[in-house]
């Protein structure tokens, strides 16, 4: 199993442009969701998906578009980017049942000028 | 509404010795609470987590914490350190969201350094 993967590592935007960050699983986790991360903040929650077909807001939503057409593809989409926005995001899945553990891809670096 | 602090953004220990990093949570409930590491310019990596009975856990790496309810703390342990254990460490605790998704709260993080 390659696990959660996230493409791509790094990404330069400039104020305005669009993007899509792309996670893939092959787990065959039910839950997704997608998280940035600052300095001094932790991890916060963006979006997430209990399933194919099925998404919700999470903490910091505004400026962020998600899909989830498949079970194992979760994107990420900036409409409009902005310099907030410069953050490293990371896609993370889990199975159904709350109490397991949440496996993380290895984050997108984004920087928007 | 669930939260976890680490108070302390940076911890020192000498390679050998034994290592805390400290965690409280605030939690309506039983709380379900998990640690992860972080290695540099890597993904959170799962250590363990604590969802009931006993009150010490044991992890990956040789981690271990101690839920302790009447002080609402959940420390990371390990009795001797390595330079390797050198990495941000991440509390977290489960919050029920909704439509059923079980999110994780994340602390702040404390970056845990080990000198030779």
């Amino acid at each position: 199993n390659a696990g959660v993967t996230q493409t791509p590592k790094f990404q330069v935007l400039k104020t305005g442009q669009s993007m899509t960050l792309q996670c893939a699983q092959d787990m065959n986790h039910e839950y997704m969701s997608w998280y940035r991360q600052d300095p001094g903040m932790g991890l916060r929650l963006i979006h997430y998906s209990v399933g194919a077909g099925i998404t919700d807001q999470g903490e910091v939503p505004n400026g962020y578009n998600v899909s989830r057409s498949t079970t194992e593809d979760f994107p990420l989409r900036l409409l409009s980017a902005a310099p907030s926005q410069t953050s490293v995001y990371f896609c993370a899945s889990s199975y159904y049942d709350s109490k397991e553990t949440q496996y993380f891809g290895p984050g997108t670096r984004l920087l928007v000028l | 509404a669930q939260s976890v602090a680490q108070p302390e953004d940076q911890v020192n220990v000498a390679e050998g010795n034994p290592l805390t990093v400290k965690c409280t949570y605030s939690v309506s409930g039983n709380p379900y609470l998990f640690w992860y590491v972080q290695y540099p310019n890597r993904g959170l990596q799962f250590l363990l987590k604590y969802i009931t009975g006993d009150n010490l856990v044991k992890g990956s790496y040789g981690f271990e914490a101690e839920f302790n309810k009447s002080q609402t703390s959940f420390h990371l342990k390990k009795p001797s350190a390595l330079v390797s254990d050198s990495a941000l460490y991440f509390c977290a605790v489960r919050d029920r969201f909704s439509g059923g998704y079980n999110k994780l709260i994340f602390g702040a993080g404390t970056r845990l350094a080990v000198h030779p």
